[in-house]
């Protein structure tokens, strides 16, 4: 059975520093990873999506990077600002049904 | 573009009454369906899953049940509440093929009284 497990549980920086949220998962059969932010009591947003084949993603700010074979993920989030501050998971896919497999999430503070 | 809708955004129920959520997709066709609850202090867990009409595979056992009656719609029940169903109730869609993106809807939160 799959698990996925994020640390650090939670995380407060100060503006402008740049910070790495950590994912583990222990099969690493999967066919993506996707990293998602979720505001207080909103659903999740996308932020990026790395596929089994791939190394390393992309976006603005962002950058996420997948070692399948030692089961790790890293988000890294440069520059961050007060916006930023959101529950950050990751969650697996490891079959052909689309089903996800979620960490407990990385709550993130960034403070003026 | 694809949109996916859920609703109510927010509802509290006592417990023994029943219960629908609904969340439609738009703009795509034959989506994979999902709804996910996410407890308090707990990580998102997978309820249901459907590949298509009338179609659905359930992934723990529980009180509630799921349905999906036409192509873009999936509805989430149950004829008696408990406390314990209380949660954020997310539904999610995925394109049929490929691994490709999980789009979540933005969400409704059920509290049982």
């Amino acid at each position: 059975k799959q698990e996925v497990t994020q640390i650090p549980a939670a995380l407060s920086v100060p503006e402008g520093e740049n910070l790495v949220l950590n994912c583990s998962f222990t099969d690493s059969a999967i066919y993506n990873l996707q990293w998602f932010r979720q505001d207080p009591g909103k659903g999740l947003t996308s932020l990026l999506l790395i596929q089994s084949s791939q190394r390393e993603q992309t976006s603005g700010r962002l950058n996420a990077s997948l070692d399948k074979s030692s089961g790790r993920s890293t988000l890294y989030i440069a520059a961050s600002q007060p916006g930023d501050s959101a529950t950050y998971l990751c969650a697996v896919r490891g079959d052909s049904y689309g089903k996800l497999t979620f960490g407990q999430g990385t709550i993130l503070t960034v403070h003026p | 573009s694809q949109t996916i809708h859920q609703w109510p955004a927010t509802l509290v129920q006592p417990v023994g009454s029943p219960l629908s959520l609904e969340c439609t997709v738009e703009g795509t066709s034959n989506p994979n369906l999902y709804w996910y609850r996410q407890a308090a202090g707990r990580g998102l867990q997978l309820l249901f899953y459907s590949v298509g009409i009338g179609q659905i595979s359930s992934e723990v056992p529980q009180n509630l049940s799921a349905s999906r009656p036409q192509d873009r719609q999936f509805i989430l029940s149950s004829k008696k509440l408990l406390l314990s169903d209380s949660g954020f109730y997310l539904c999610a869609w995925s394109p049929d093929s490929g691994a490709n993106v999980l789009t979540f809807g933005a969400g409704s939160r059920l509290t049982v009284l």
